[in-house]
């Protein structure tokens, strides 16, 4: 069975930095592109930053390029999210969701649960 | 960058069929995927590649896609089908995944 858990999460205040964490379990992770997708409370999905399998291709949305960063490390079947100077519009529950496919598809078959991102001061 | 537009709601009685669209420019061209996400859950992936289900999700879900619209299909509607219903396309333009604005379904 799939299972995608993401931890990290909490309340931060604006201009700090947070790192969020995905761990992967029943499948081949280093088979699959990853993202990091986002949802404000009350609010829609945004996508937010994708990796491919051997992390030699990286995408992030311009809401957040040059203060996120997406990484991974295949050995310990784990999705990384590196966020500086954060922002009240950041706030959000952060998805951690597979790929269909080892490049990039842009369709996710499997979600975690999310971590609550909180930025205020 | 790109625009996909959906109805905010949609209401059907139960064992009726619903249909919720998604609008985009040309979106006939792109690849479609849509997700369910049910209260408090995660979504889910429903139907990819505008008309393809993944493993488990019952028939009486359906896609098309032409023109300027995509179209979500949910026949025989159960009360369980109450959710946010997403659309989702890759974006050439600006190389990122877009999402709809989300549909709330509601069984009547």
């Amino acid at each position: 069975e799939v299972q995608l858990v993401e931890s990290g999460g909490g309340l931060v205040l604006p201009g700090r930095s947070l790192r969020l964490s995905c761990a992967a379990s029943g499948f081949n992770f280093d088979d699959f592109a990853m993202h990091w997708v986002r949802q404000a409370p009350g609010k829609g999905l945004e996508w937010v930053s994708g990796i491919n399998w051997n992390s030699n291709t990286i995408y992030h949305a311009d809401s957040v390029k040059g203060r996120f960063t997406i990484s991974r490390d295949n050995a310990k079947k784990s999705l990384s999210l590196q966020m500086n100077n954060l922002r009240a519009e950041d706030t959000a529950l952060y998805y951690c969701a597979k790929d269909r496919l080892r490049y990039f598809d842009w369709s996710f078959d499997y979600w975690g649960q999310g971590t609550l991102v909180t930025v205020s001061s | 960058s790109y625009v996909l537009t959906q109805p905010p709601s949609v209401s059907v009685a139960p064992g009726k069929t619903a249909k919720i669209t998604c609008g985009g420019d040309n979106v006939g061209v792109k690849s479609m995927h849509w997700y369910q996400q049910q209260p408090g859950q995660a979504p889910v992936l429903i139907i990819y590649y505008d008309s393809d289900r993944p493993s488990g999700i019952p028939e009486r879900f359906s896609g098309t896609n032409s023109g300027n619209t995509a179209t979500l299909t949910i026949s025989r509607v159960e009360a369980g089908d109450e959710a946010d219903y997403y659309c989702q396309v890759w974006d050439t333009g600006s190389a990122h995944p877009v999402f709809g604005g989300g549909t709330k379904l509601t069984v009547l």
